[in-house]
């Protein structure tokens, strides 16, 4: 069973820090990676996916990577600001299109 | 990216009654839809997976009787609630997968729904 894992929980930071989110996931055999963003009490946004044949995706200030082998993705975020405060969620697609959902980092900018 | 919507957004009923909320893919065509759950401060848990012209797959632990879903058409998918009890209050979100283009595969959500069961 695909288990996701996101670290850390939490997070805070002043505004225009460079940060890195980082999720792992217990099973390799994947189809591909997403990550969404939360607003409360709101649905998601698709942010970034990555296919499993792909080591990196780009958008904006965004950048995700993907090693698959070792179970890892990172989400980094260039010159955070406070419009960037929400909860970003990774997603393992195992096959079928069923997400495996991690817990989320929730990150706070502050300004 | 593609649009999922949602209706209704918010719904407060009293126990015993049922609640439907649709799901609707605007701009594409799904045939398969996902119906998650998410309770507070949890992450999303996948319910069911919806299926155009056939019986939806249930989740291990997802009762099939009270969570109803059918899948009208390949625009829609509805979730009905069966006598809703204070324990299914819950914030309810749909999925829906682009089928073609560089995002094949990548799920586009519905904006929820909040579902107050008293």
């Amino acid at each position: 069973k695909q288990e996701v894992t996101q670290i850390p929980a939490a997070l805070s930071v002043p505004e225009g820090e460079n940060l890195v989110l980082n999720c792992s996931f217990t099973d390799s055999a994947i189809y591909n990676l997403q990550w969404f963003r939360q607003d409360p009490g709101k649905g998601l946004t698709s942010l970034l996916l990555i296919q499993s044949s792909q080591r990196e995706q780009t958008s904006g200030r965004l950048n995700a990577s993907l090693d698959k082998s070792s179970g890892r993705s990172t989400l980094y975020i260039a010159a955070s600001q406070p419009g960037d405060s929400a909860t970003y969620l990774c997603a393992v697609n195992s096959g079928y299109s069923t997400l495996t959902f991690g817990k989320g980092t929730m990150l706070l900018v502050s300004p | 990216g593609a649009v999922v919507s949602q209706h209704p957004s918010r719904v407060i009923c009293k126990s015993g009654t049922s609640v439907k909320i649709e799901c609707r893919s605007l701009d594409f065509q799904a045939t398969t839809m996902f119906w998650y759950r998410q309770f507070p401060k949890q992450s999303l848990m996948l319910m069911a997976t919806s299926n155009e012209g056939s019986k939806a797959t249930y989740e291990q632990g997802v009762e099939k009787d009270k969570f109803l879903i059918n899948h009208a058409s390949l625009t829609l998918s509805t979730l009905t609630v069966t006598s809703a009890h204070p324990e299914d209050s819950s914030f309810y979100i749909c999925s829906a997968p682009s089928q073609t283009g560089p995002s094949y595969n990548e799920q586009f959500f519905g904006p929820g729904t909040r579902l107050t069961v008293l």
